[in-house]
C-alpha cells in the first residue's frame, strides 16, 4: 500500500520567508502527485499537481513542486510566503486503482 | 470543478446513536469518497461509494459501523453508526473531477462531536 510522509509538521515564517515543504511517498508503480491546501475555515482545494512530464510544476498563488522521481520526492516551494498563505498543507499521492493517500499535512503559520 | 455540499456541517451526539451524513454534487460524478479527519490527523480514506454497487471499505472500516448510501450520480449518505467519542471526527465527500486528471474535490465536511 502507498503511504505518504511530510517532513514537518507545523511551520512559522515570517513574511517574504522562502518555503521549501518536504513530501516523500513510498509506492512502486506510477503516481499522480498532488498538493492540497485548506485555508482557515474553508474547504480543501487543489493547490498544484503532477500527472506527466515536466517535473517541475506551477500552481496557484505562486506555488511550485518539483517531482524527483528517484528520491519518490514532490516538495512544495514558494520564493516568498505572504500572511494570506497561512493554512494546512497536505501532499496526496494518486494510484492507478484511483485512491488518494494523504500525507499528515503541514500547518504553515506566516506572520506579518 | 465540482461544489459539494455536506449536511449537517456540524452536530454534537449522543454515544450510542447513529449519524447521517448527506452529500450533494452539483454535476453527476461516477466516484465518490468518504474520508475522516480526525483531530490533528490527516485524511484517511474509509469507502470508496459508485453509484449501482456496494461501497468498497478500506482496511479498519466496516460496512456495519459505516453504512453508504449511492442512490444516483448526484448524491450519497455516510451513516455512523452507535457512535463512541472515538468517532469524534471531521467527515469529508470528496470526488473526482475526471479520470484523466485525478484531483480530489471536497465538501466542507461535516465536524461530529461524539459526548
Amino acid at each position: 500500500a502507498q503511504s505518504v510522509s511530510q517532513h514537518n509538521h507545523h511551520v512559522i515564517l515570517s513574511e517574504a520567508a522562502s518555503l521549501e515543504l518536504g513530501c516523500n511517498y513510498s509506492y512502486g508503480g506510477t503516481v499522480n502527485l498532488f498538493w492540497y491546501v485548506q485555508y482557515p475555515g474553508q474547504h480543501l482545494q487543489l493547490l498544484l499537481k503532477y500527472f506527466s512530464g515536466d517535473p517541475l510544476v506551477k500552481g496557484i498563488k505562486g506555488f511550485e513542486a518539483e517531482f524527483i522521481k528517484s528520491k519518490f520526492s514532490f516538495n512544495l516551494r514558494k520564493p516568498s510566503v505572504q500572511w494570506s498563505d497561512t493554512a494546512e498543507y497536505f501532499c496526496a499521492v494518486r494510484t492507478n486503482a484511483g485512491k488518494s493517500t494523504f500525507g499528515d499535512g503541514t500547518t504553515l503559520t506566516v506572520k506579518p | 470543478s465540482a461544489v459539494i455540499s455536506q449536511k449537517p456541517s456540524r452536530d454534537i451526539c449522543q454515544r450510542g446513536t447513529s449519524l447521517t451524513i448527506q452529500c450533494q454534487v452539483d454535476s453527476q460524478v461516477t466516484m465518490m469518497f468518504w474520508y475522516r479527519q480526525q483531530p490533528g490527523q490527516s485524511l484517511t480514506l474509509i469507502a470508496t461509494a459508485n453509484q449501482g454497487s456496494e461501497a468498497t471499505y478500506e482496511s479498519g472500516f466496516v460496512i456495519d459501523k459505516f453504512p453508504i448510501s449511492r442512490p444516483n450520480l448526484t448524491f450519497s449518505t455516510l451513516t455512523v453508526s452507535n457512535m463512541s467519542p472515538e468517532d469524534s471526527s471531521i467527515y469529508l465527500c470528496s470526488v473526482v473531477s475526471s479520470l484523466n486528471t485525478g484531483e480530489l474535490f471536497f465538501g466542507e465536511g461535516s465536524r461530529l462531536t461524539v459526548l
